[in-house]
């Protein structure tokens, strides 16, 4: 299994361009996720989805759209960067938040680092 | 106040040294809590989980969790250069989201 890829790895954007963060994850999870970490911010929620067709806005979402059209892809755009959104974004997955109790771990994929000019 | 509060440091020590690293937290409903770790340029990765009050151990490892004062520990003993990572703790209530600390910053020198 890969567990949660993410594409790109790297991207330098010029401020006002667009792009799409894809978000991919091969354990059948309900959930995703869209974190953005920043030094001394910690890992920031931005938009999440409990199930395919399904988006929420976490703590941080100006600024960008997610679409889940299919259960194992979570995708984040950026429809006009901006110098504020460079950052590291981390996708994440899980079961439901708990099962019988037990909490279900967050799996991360490896992170896109972003750099708006 | 931010929910989740964590020292940001960095901390530097001499390997086989115990290292604690501690959070506190501001909402009682919160009832896991978990460390991350995270290498250099990676994704974070869990450590560990407690449900409630208690300890949790897991080889060098040892998690706490005080409800009654809203502390959250990591012990770690015989510290490697390996150790050398950002810890993150969380934490959640049943069916909400993760909130972070912001991450301390360990380095274990050989």
């Amino acid at each position: 299994n890969a567990g949660v890829t993410q594409t790109p790895k790297f991207r330098v954007l010029k401020t006002g361009q667009s792009m799409t963060l894809l978000c991919a994850q091969d354990m059948n999870h309900e959930y995703m996720y869209w974190y953005r970490q920043d030094p001394g911010m910690g890992l920031r929620l931005i938009h999440y989805s409990v199930g395919e067709g399904t988006t929420a806005k976490g703590e941080v979402p100006d600024g960008y759209n997610v679409s889940r059209l299919k259960k194992q892809n979570f995708l984040l755009g950026l429809e006009s960067a901006a110098p504020s959104q460079t950052s590291v974004y981390f996708c994440a997955s899980s079961y439901s938040v708990t099962s019988g109790g037990a909490w279900n771990e967050q799996f991360f994929g490896p992170g896109t680092r972003l750099t708006v000019l | 106040q931010k929910e989740v509060e964590q020292d940001p440091g960095p901390l530097s020590v001499p390997e086989g040294a115990i290292v604690s690293l501690n959070c506190t937290y501001s909402n009682s409903a919160f009832q896991y809590f978990m460390w991350y770790r995270q290498y250099s340029r990676k994704g974070p990765e869990l450590l560990m989980y407690t449900y409630s009050s208690g300890n949790k151990e897991d080889g060098r490892f040892t998690a706490q969790v005080d409800k009654s004062s809203k502390y959250i520990s990591l012990f770690i003993r015989d510290s490697q250069p390996s150790d050398s990572a950002t810890y993150l703790c969380a934490t959640t209530g049943a069916n909400s989201k993760l909130t972070f600390g912001k991450g301390i910053t360990l380095s274990v020198r050989p």
